[in-house]
């Protein structure tokens, strides 16, 4: 079964305080990991979306990696204004299946 | 403004009853799809239809049913209402992953 993890739950950084998020996955062939950002109230944000283990791609603070069993969305020196919920998903290569995981929760204080 | 335009934007109903939810996908778009986002199950996969056609089924239960009319509209059909039905439920078009979403419909059954 296609499954998602998300770590942490929540974190709390200051501005400035770079950090890393985790998501762990295990799906039935990779056809695609995707990043987004959810604020309250709101539909999800496409970020980025990563094919291959090696990848990277870049935006602004954030920069997302991915390898064959995880990703990692790193924030470089956040600002208040990064404050949300980032979710990750994956879309398995097998079935139509498109799993997202329980999303982490950012805050980033003045 | 995402361009993708979800109606009602709350929605109060009782047990039991049934409700539609609407939704206008982005100029151009032909694929729309339909989540749920509750807090204990996060961001769910529900359907997907492509001009007119289902294309991917996720985790829809049977009272659950959706279509997409021919100016690409799409309804999502919800019957025999449950408490844990509440959550809310978002509307995307555009390719699978990189779609847009709509700001949702906050269903809460009392």
């Amino acid at each position: 079964e296609d499954q998602v993890t998300q770590s942490p739950e929540a974190l709390r950084l200051q501005e400035g305080e770079s950090s890393s998020l985790n998501c762990s996955y295990t799906v039935s062939g990779l056809r695609g990991l995707f990043w987004y950002r959810q604020d309250p109230g709101k539909g999800p944000e496409f970020l980025f979306t990563l094919y291959s283990a090696g990848e990277e791609k870049e935006k602004e603070r954030l920069k997302a990696t991915l390898t064959k069993k995880e990703s990692f969305l790193h924030i470089t020196a956040p600002k208040p204004e990064d404050s949300a919920t980032y979710l990750c998903a994956v879309h398995a290569r097998y079935g139509q299946n498109f799993v997202f995981g329980p999303g982490t929760r950012l805050s980033v204080l003045p | 403004d995402s361009g993708v335009t979800q109606t009602p934007k709350h929605l109060i109903t009782a047990t039991g009853q049934r409700v539609t939810l609407r939704c206008s996908p982005r100029s151009g778009d032909l694929s729309v799809y339909w989540y749920q986002q509750s807090l204990d199950q996060g961001l769910q996969f529900l359907i997907q239809y492509y001009n007119g056609e289902e294309r991917a089924k996720g985790n829809i239960l049977e009272r659950f049913s959706a279509q997409q009319f021919p100016d690409l509209h799409s309804e999502l059909n919800l019957s025999s209402l449950e408490l844990g039905d509440s959550a809310l439920y978002f509307c995307a078009s555009g390719p699978k992953g990189f779609s847009t979403f709509g700001s949702g419909t906050r269903l809460t059954v009392v």
